[in-house]
Protein backbone atom coordinates (compact mmCIF):
# COMPACT_ATOMS: atom_id res chain seq x y z
CA UNK A 1 0.00 0.00 0.00
CA UNK A 2 1.24 3.85 -0.66
CA UNK A 3 2.05 5.56 2.36
CA UNK A 4 3.00 9.20 2.44
CA UNK A 5 5.40 11.27 5.15
CA UNK A 6 5.57 14.82 5.16
CA UNK A 7 8.90 15.09 8.36
CA UNK A 8 8.25 18.79 8.68
CA UNK A 9 5.54 19.38 11.27
CA UNK A 10 5.50 23.09 11.54
CA UNK A 11 7.44 25.70 9.60
CA UNK A 12 7.64 29.43 9.24
CA UNK A 13 9.17 31.39 6.81
CA UNK A 14 8.93 35.22 6.57
CA UNK A 15 7.02 36.92 3.87
CA UNK A 16 8.79 37.15 0.48
CA UNK A 17 11.30 34.27 1.94
CA UNK A 18 11.27 31.38 -0.85
CA UNK A 19 9.56 27.88 0.85
CA UNK A 20 10.49 24.17 0.25
CA UNK A 21 7.73 21.68 1.60
CA UNK A 22 9.37 18.12 1.57
CA UNK A 23 7.18 15.16 0.77
CA UNK A 24 8.43 12.02 1.10
CA UNK A 25 6.58 8.81 -0.56
CA UNK A 26 6.65 5.01 -0.50
CA UNK A 27 4.69 3.11 -3.72
CA UNK A 28 5.47 0.24 -5.77
CA UNK A 29 4.50 1.58 -8.93
CA UNK A 30 4.68 5.37 -10.49
CA UNK A 31 1.71 7.23 -8.50
CA UNK A 32 -0.05 10.20 -8.60
CA UNK A 33 0.71 12.64 -6.51
CA UNK A 34 -1.10 15.68 -5.30
CA UNK A 35 -0.38 18.81 -2.91
CA UNK A 36 -3.78 20.52 -1.52
CA UNK A 37 -3.69 23.50 1.08
CA UNK A 38 -6.28 23.52 3.94
CA UNK A 39 -7.24 26.85 5.70
CA UNK A 40 -8.38 26.80 9.00
CA UNK A 41 -11.83 26.03 8.75
CA UNK A 42 -11.81 25.27 4.89
CA UNK A 43 -11.55 22.44 3.02
CA UNK A 44 -8.99 21.15 0.88
CA UNK A 45 -8.30 22.70 -2.33
CA UNK A 46 -5.99 21.11 -4.93
CA UNK A 47 -2.68 23.52 -5.84
CA UNK A 48 -0.91 21.10 -8.02
CA UNK A 49 -1.09 17.47 -9.47
CA UNK A 50 1.93 15.12 -11.18
CA UNK A 51 0.07 12.34 -12.67
CA UNK A 52 3.29 12.01 -16.09
CA UNK A 53 4.85 13.47 -18.42
CA UNK A 54 6.84 16.43 -17.18
CA UNK A 55 8.10 16.22 -13.59
CA UNK A 56 8.28 19.57 -13.06
CA UNK A 57 5.01 20.66 -12.26
CA UNK A 58 2.94 24.32 -12.11
CA UNK A 59 0.09 25.32 -9.75
CA UNK A 60 -2.18 27.36 -8.44
CA UNK A 61 -1.00 30.59 -6.56
CA UNK A 62 2.84 30.51 -7.55
CA UNK A 63 3.25 26.95 -6.87
CA UNK A 64 4.92 24.27 -8.00
CA UNK A 65 6.79 20.87 -7.33
CA UNK A 66 9.57 18.34 -8.47
CA UNK A 67 8.51 14.59 -9.18
CA UNK A 68 12.23 12.81 -8.21
CA UNK A 69 11.76 9.15 -8.74
CA UNK A 70 15.25 8.15 -7.42
CA UNK A 71 14.49 10.34 -4.44
CA UNK A 72 10.80 9.39 -3.76
CA UNK A 73 10.19 12.54 -3.15
CA UNK A 74 7.34 15.32 -4.48
CA UNK A 75 8.80 19.01 -2.98
CA UNK A 76 6.36 21.76 -3.11
CA UNK A 77 8.20 25.14 -3.92
CA UNK A 78 7.33 28.68 -4.01
CA UNK A 79 9.69 31.24 -4.54
CA UNK A 80 8.19 34.21 -2.37
CA UNK A 81 5.59 33.48 -0.22
CA UNK A 82 2.89 36.24 0.79
CA UNK A 83 0.98 36.21 4.48
CA UNK A 84 -1.77 34.68 2.58
CA UNK A 85 0.19 31.14 1.98
CA UNK A 86 -0.10 30.51 6.13
CA UNK A 87 -2.29 27.64 6.19
CA UNK A 88 -1.65 23.45 6.17
CA UNK A 89 -0.23 21.95 3.49
CA UNK A 90 -0.95 18.20 2.50
CA UNK A 91 0.60 16.16 0.52
CA UNK A 92 -1.05 12.58 -1.48
CA UNK A 93 -0.31 9.69 -3.14
CA UNK A 94 -2.83 7.81 -5.52
CA UNK A 95 -2.64 4.62 -6.26
CA UNK A 96 -3.27 4.08 -9.59
CA UNK A 97 -5.84 1.68 -9.88
CA UNK A 98 -9.71 1.61 -10.63
CA UNK A 99 -10.27 2.20 -6.93
CA UNK A 100 -7.41 5.50 -6.94
CA UNK A 101 -7.32 4.82 -3.15
CA UNK A 102 -5.44 8.27 -2.20
CA UNK A 103 -3.33 8.38 1.10
CA UNK A 104 -2.47 11.53 2.68
CA UNK A 105 0.46 12.85 4.65
CA UNK A 106 -0.21 14.31 8.09
CA UNK A 107 -0.07 18.01 6.75
CA UNK A 108 2.64 20.97 7.27
CA UNK A 109 1.31 24.12 8.80
CA UNK A 110 2.89 26.75 7.41
CA UNK A 111 3.67 29.95 9.63
CA UNK A 112 4.47 33.48 7.59
CA UNK A 113 6.24 36.02 9.66
CA UNK A 114 5.38 39.46 8.48
CA UNK B 1 -20.28 24.89 -11.17
CA UNK B 2 -21.01 24.20 -7.29
CA UNK B 3 -18.77 22.36 -5.44
CA UNK B 4 -19.15 19.66 -2.74
CA UNK B 5 -21.84 20.93 -0.18
CA UNK B 6 -22.30 19.26 3.08
CA UNK B 7 -23.89 19.56 6.07
CA UNK B 8 -24.17 20.17 8.94
CA UNK B 9 -20.96 22.63 9.34
CA UNK B 10 -20.91 22.29 13.47
CA UNK B 11 -22.06 19.30 15.35
CA UNK B 12 -21.85 18.66 19.17
CA UNK B 13 -23.36 15.72 20.76
CA UNK B 14 -22.42 13.67 23.64
CA UNK B 15 -21.03 10.28 24.22
CA UNK B 16 -23.06 7.05 23.21
CA UNK B 17 -25.46 9.32 20.88
CA UNK B 18 -26.04 9.29 17.17
CA UNK B 19 -25.06 11.63 14.41
CA UNK B 20 -25.64 11.84 10.92
CA UNK B 21 -24.36 13.77 8.15
CA UNK B 22 -25.19 14.81 4.65
CA UNK B 23 -23.02 15.01 1.29
CA UNK B 24 -24.14 16.60 -1.56
CA UNK B 25 -21.52 16.00 -4.37
CA UNK B 26 -20.39 17.95 -7.35
CA UNK B 27 -23.40 17.00 -10.27
CA UNK B 28 -22.28 14.03 -12.50
CA UNK B 29 -19.41 12.61 -10.15
CA UNK B 30 -19.46 8.95 -10.11
CA UNK B 31 -16.92 8.83 -6.96
CA UNK B 32 -17.98 9.74 -3.61
CA UNK B 33 -15.51 9.55 -1.07
CA UNK B 34 -15.69 10.33 3.01
CA UNK B 35 -12.76 10.86 5.32
CA UNK B 36 -11.99 11.38 8.55
CA UNK B 37 -9.48 14.10 9.68
CA UNK B 38 -8.43 14.07 13.39
CA UNK B 39 -7.18 17.81 14.87
CA UNK B 40 -3.01 17.13 13.43
CA UNK B 41 -3.35 14.42 11.16
CA UNK B 42 -4.17 14.20 7.52
CA UNK B 43 -7.34 12.88 6.58
CA UNK B 44 -8.17 9.30 6.62
CA UNK B 45 -10.29 7.65 4.15
CA UNK B 46 -13.11 6.10 5.78
CA UNK B 47 -15.52 4.60 2.97
CA UNK B 48 -15.58 4.89 -0.91
CA UNK B 49 -18.49 4.73 -3.54
CA UNK B 50 -18.53 4.46 -7.02
CA UNK B 51 -22.03 5.21 -8.31
CA UNK B 52 -24.32 3.85 -5.73
CA UNK B 53 -22.24 0.75 -4.98
CA UNK B 54 -19.48 0.64 -2.17
CA UNK B 55 -15.89 0.17 -3.66
CA UNK B 56 -13.78 0.37 -0.04
CA UNK B 57 -14.51 0.64 3.45
CA UNK B 58 -11.75 -1.31 4.87
CA UNK B 59 -11.00 1.73 7.41
CA UNK B 60 -14.61 2.04 8.11
CA UNK B 61 -15.29 1.35 11.90
CA UNK B 62 -18.63 -0.92 10.76
CA UNK B 63 -19.51 -1.73 14.42
CA UNK B 64 -20.83 1.98 14.86
CA UNK B 65 -20.36 3.73 11.41
CA UNK B 66 -22.46 3.38 8.19
CA UNK B 67 -22.73 5.33 5.06
CA UNK B 68 -25.11 5.12 2.21
CA UNK B 69 -25.61 6.56 -1.36
CA UNK B 70 -28.57 6.39 -2.53
CA UNK B 71 -29.33 6.47 -6.29
CA UNK B 72 -25.52 7.48 -7.01
CA UNK B 73 -25.59 10.74 -5.95
CA UNK B 74 -26.13 12.13 -2.01
CA UNK B 75 -25.01 10.39 0.74
CA UNK B 76 -24.98 10.08 4.57
CA UNK B 77 -22.64 9.35 6.92
CA UNK B 78 -23.90 7.89 10.07
CA UNK B 79 -22.29 7.31 13.91
CA UNK B 80 -23.77 5.33 16.19
CA UNK B 81 -23.07 5.75 19.04
CA UNK B 82 -20.59 8.12 19.30
CA UNK B 83 -17.59 8.22 21.02
CA UNK B 84 -14.57 10.56 22.48
CA UNK B 85 -12.81 9.84 19.69
CA UNK B 86 -14.77 9.67 17.03
CA UNK B 87 -14.12 13.90 17.54
CA UNK B 88 -12.76 15.07 14.14
CA UNK B 89 -13.83 16.70 11.14
CA UNK B 90 -15.61 14.78 8.71
CA UNK B 91 -15.19 15.16 4.75
CA UNK B 92 -16.68 14.82 1.89
CA UNK B 93 -14.83 14.26 -1.88
CA UNK B 94 -16.17 13.67 -5.02
CA UNK B 95 -14.25 12.71 -8.49
CA UNK B 96 -15.56 12.99 -11.90
CA UNK B 97 -14.28 9.43 -13.29
CA UNK B 98 -13.55 5.97 -12.23
CA UNK B 99 -10.28 6.04 -12.27
CA UNK B 100 -7.85 8.77 -11.94
CA UNK B 101 -8.54 12.55 -11.42
CA UNK B 102 -8.34 14.93 -8.75
CA UNK B 103 -10.93 14.74 -5.48
CA UNK B 104 -12.79 17.61 -4.91
CA UNK B 105 -13.29 18.35 -1.23
CA UNK B 106 -16.47 19.89 0.44
CA UNK B 107 -16.06 22.47 4.01
CA UNK B 108 -15.86 19.22 6.23
CA UNK B 109 -18.46 18.93 9.11
CA UNK B 110 -16.58 19.46 12.85
CA UNK B 111 -17.77 16.59 14.89
CA UNK B 112 -17.57 17.19 18.91
CA UNK B 113 -18.35 14.56 21.14
CA UNK B 114 -18.31 15.39 24.84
Amino acid sequence: AQSVTQPDIHITVSEGASLELRCNYSYGATPYLFWYVQSPGQGLQLLLKYFSGDTLVQGIKGFEAEFKRSQSSFNLRKPSVHWSDAAEYFCAVGAVSNNNDMRFGAGTRLTVKP
Amino acid sequence: EAGVAQSPRYKIIEKRQSVAFWCNPISGHATLYWYQQILGQGPKLLIQFQNNGVVDDSQLPKDRFSAERLKGVDSTLKIQPAKLEDSAVYLCASRRGTFGGEQYFGPGTRLTVT
